[in-house]
């Protein structure tokens, strides 16, 4: 089945800073890709998405990249605040109502 | 105001006796999940429900059953709990329309067997 890997597994930044979430997965059948945000002790919640068809997608501070060809994508968040403190979710859905997770990104942005 | 419910939050069980984690939804979501979350392991796939008396197995089925009667209610079974089956569990639900791929999760159960 589909394997999504993330790295780094944490990340340590002064507030202010930018970072860069990298993720990759192996099935060539997922056509989604949601991201998803958990703050410490709460539930994980959708942040941005992009689909197969798509290269970049923006919100806010939020860019999202998508490379179907390496089968990689990366999440750059600028301006980095101590509430963007989480772990980072990276998914892959293939059509099947399956949707994959990596293993998560601890973000910890210092005041 | 879309929501996933789960309960109870905490949970403290002996090895061996029998666990029930319930989740409900609002939002007449026809898939819904159960994940288990823990350090460095992310969020593991235990059953998938696609409808009323529908499931099927995830990647870490064993230990586990569900029961899902009503669209909005799915449960999460222990028979005889393992110090092991310590854990955050998540249940979520799959969106529709536009975010027919995203989920809704609960805010999880805190399980802990001794």
């Amino acid at each position: 089945g589909e394997q999504v890997e993330q790295l780094p597994s944490s990340l340590i930044v002064q507030e202010g800073a930018s970072v860069l979430i990298n993720c990759s997965y192996t099935d060539s059948a997922s056509v989604y890709f949601p991201w998803y945000k958990q703050e410490p002790g709460k539930r994980l919640q959708f942040i941005i998405d992009i689909r197969s068809n798509m290269e970049r997608k923006q919100t806010q501070r939020l860019t999202l990249l998508f490379d179907k060809k390496t089968k990689h994508l990366s999440l750059h968040i600028t301006a980095t605040q101590p509430g963007d403190s989480a772990i980072y979710f990276c998914s892959a859905s293939p059509s099947n109502n399956r949707i994959f997770f990596g293993d998560g990104t601890q973000l910890v942005v210092k005041p | 105001d879309m929501k996933v419910t789960q309960m109870p939050r905490y949970l403290i069980k002996r090895m061996g006796e029998n666990v029930l984690l319930e989740c409900g939804q609002d939002m007449s979501h026809e898939t819904m999940y159960w994940y288990r979350q823990d350090p460095g392991l992310g969020l593991q796939l235990i059953y998938i429900s696609y409808d009323v008396d529908s499931n099927s197995e995830g990647d870490i089925p064993k230990g586990y059953r569900v029961s899902r009667k009503k669209r909005e209610h799915f449960s999460l079974i222990l028979d005889s709990a393992k110090t092991n089956q310590t854990s955050v569990y998540f249940c979520a639900s799959r969106g529709t329309g536009g975010r027919q791929n995203t989920l809704y999760f609960g805010a999880g159960t805190r399980l802990s067997v001794l």
